[in-house]
């Protein structure tokens, strides 16, 4: 799990405020995503990162903004969130010459 | 729609029985098939995948999967069951001409492996 690493493991946050999660992936991939698992459901793939450009939004709120300033970082900004984005979120990369991903440990967060 | 089916929510085994967890998927062409299992508070670890070629891969730690194209099923399993095996598993397939790259996963099936 050290190949993929996510900060902070936990947070908690108002409506109102802003926060921003961490991911960095130290495998030399090229693709990085982010995902929301919830509880008694599927895994959501949120976003994708090609070669820090972003191939995929599934039709995720705005509330949620994604940056990926190189192929090994990876941020999600969070503002206005509803007590309905408390969840598990989960950073994965991959190299396009193998199709498996690698996630992180995920941040649980607590929107209050 | 492409969907992948883990038709059991939890799977209850003896230790040292054989283990089968279900999957199903519906995809269109020859899709990528793996299996990723979840400890409590800790991210998705990979076990295995197949591509192409024979239709039983090995993974780790005992694991192995068999893939039936007929039945479009890929089912995961294990010989003896261990205690420590307990935890969430999940199935999923990427399309190779997808160049998101991106997993469609399956519900997930929680194993429990009793003493």
């Amino acid at each position: 799990e050290t190949g993929v690493t996510q900060t902070p493991r936990h947070l908690v946050m108002g409506m109102t405020n802003k926060k921003s999660l961490k991911c960095e992936q130290h495998l030399g991939h090229n693709a990085m995503y982010w995902y929301k698992q919830s509880a008694k459901k599927p895994l959501e793939l949120m976003f994708v990162y090609n070669f820090k450009e972003q191939t995929e939004n599934n039709s995720v709120p705005s509330r949620f903004s994604p940056e990926c300033p190189n192929s090994s970082h990876l941020f999600l900004h969070l503002h206005t969130l509803q007590p309905e984005d408390s969840a598990l979120y989960l950073c994965a990369s991959s190299q396009e010459a193998a199709p498996e991903q690698y996630f992180g440990p995920g941040t649980r967060l607590t929107v209050t | 729609a492409q969907s992948v089916a883990q038709p059991e929510d939890q799977v209850n085994v003896a230790e040292g029985n054989p283990l089968t967890v279900k999957c199903t998927y519906s995809v269109s062409g020859n899709p990528y098939l793996f299996w990723y299992v979840q400890y409590p508070n800790r991210g998705l670890q990979f076990l295995l995948k197949y591509i192409t070629g024979d239709n039983l891969v090995k993974g780790s730690y005992g694991f192995e999967a068999e893939f039936n194209k007929s039945q479009t099923s890929f089912h995961l399993k294990k010989p003896s069951a261990l205690v420590s095996d307990s935890a969430l598993y999940f199935c999923a397939v990427r399309l190779p001409m997808d160049s998101s790259y991106k997993l469609i996963f399956g519900s997930g099936t929680r194993l429990l492996v009793r003493p």
